[in-house]
């Protein structure tokens, strides 16, 4: 168990690019989610898959964003035609939700972007 | 409209005395609470989670008490050491919204030596 990993841990871009980020959950766990953490507050949610299927999304995630996990593996997160208000911290977390399971949602080391 | 709050931004203690980091929560439906620890530069870090079921869960110097009457909860660090210095975010989540967690804003610990 190596742990939910993130690439990059930090990217810089320009206003009106597109970024990618990858996501590696723990290697069991059926559940994987994003948030984004800006300065000063706590992570806020923005969205979830169960398996390969995308079951939430948060009014956070406009048009701009979009989320996969194709085979229930990996995720990726895009964000088109960035904004200085994306700049944030962007964290992956997974968890194992089952019968017997409890809730304990674990994060990778987040991927810090900045626009300028 | 901020469901969970963490009213203290920074809290400070001496080495070996307690640590009492304490979160309000508004939303009823809440069923789950978690607490994490971050450093700087480093994703959250589970440390002790209770269910709305039980009243206490402890976990070595870890303690977390919740009170659903008052929809408050806290978390003891007992004794505290300069290694707990991080910041702790309190969490929350319903099982029917897929558990998705809802954070305070968090509290900077620091335990000085």
């Amino acid at each position: 168990d190596t742990g939910v990993s993130q690439d990059p841990r930090h990217k810089i871009t320009k206003r009106g690019q597109n970024v990618t980020f990858r996501c590696d959950p723990i290697s069991e766990h059926n559940r994987l989610y994003w948030y984004r953490q800006t300065l000063g507050q706590g992570p806020e949610f923005l969205t979830y898959f169960q398996n390969e299927a995308q079951l939430e999304k948060s009014r956070l995630l406009s048009d701009r964003f979009s989320a996969e996990r194709p085979k229930g593996s990996f995720s990726t997160l895009e964000i088109q035609r960035t904004e200085q208000g994306d700049s944030a911290m962007y964290l992956c977390a997974s968890s194992l939700v089952g019968l017997s399971s409890s809730y304990e949602q674990y994060f990778g080391p987040g991927t810090r972007l900045t626009v300028t | 409209d901020q469901q969970v709050k963490q009213n203290s931004p920074s809290l400070s203690v001496q080495e070996g005395r307690i640590s009492i980091l304490n979160c309000d929560y508004t939303n009823s439906m809440f069923d789950y609470f978690l607490w994490y620890k971050k450093y700087p530069a480093e994703g959250p870090t589970f440390l002790i989670s209770i269910s709305s079921i039980k009243d206490k869960n402890e976990d070595g110097r870890f303690t977390v008490f919740l009170n659903k009457s008052a929809k408050h909860l806290s978390l003891h660090i007992v004794p505290s050491q300069p290694g707990d210095s991080a910041v702790y975010f309190c969490a929350a989540s319903e099982e029917t919204s897929g558990s998705r967690l809802t954070f305070g804003e968090g509290t900077q610990l620091t335990v000085n030596p």
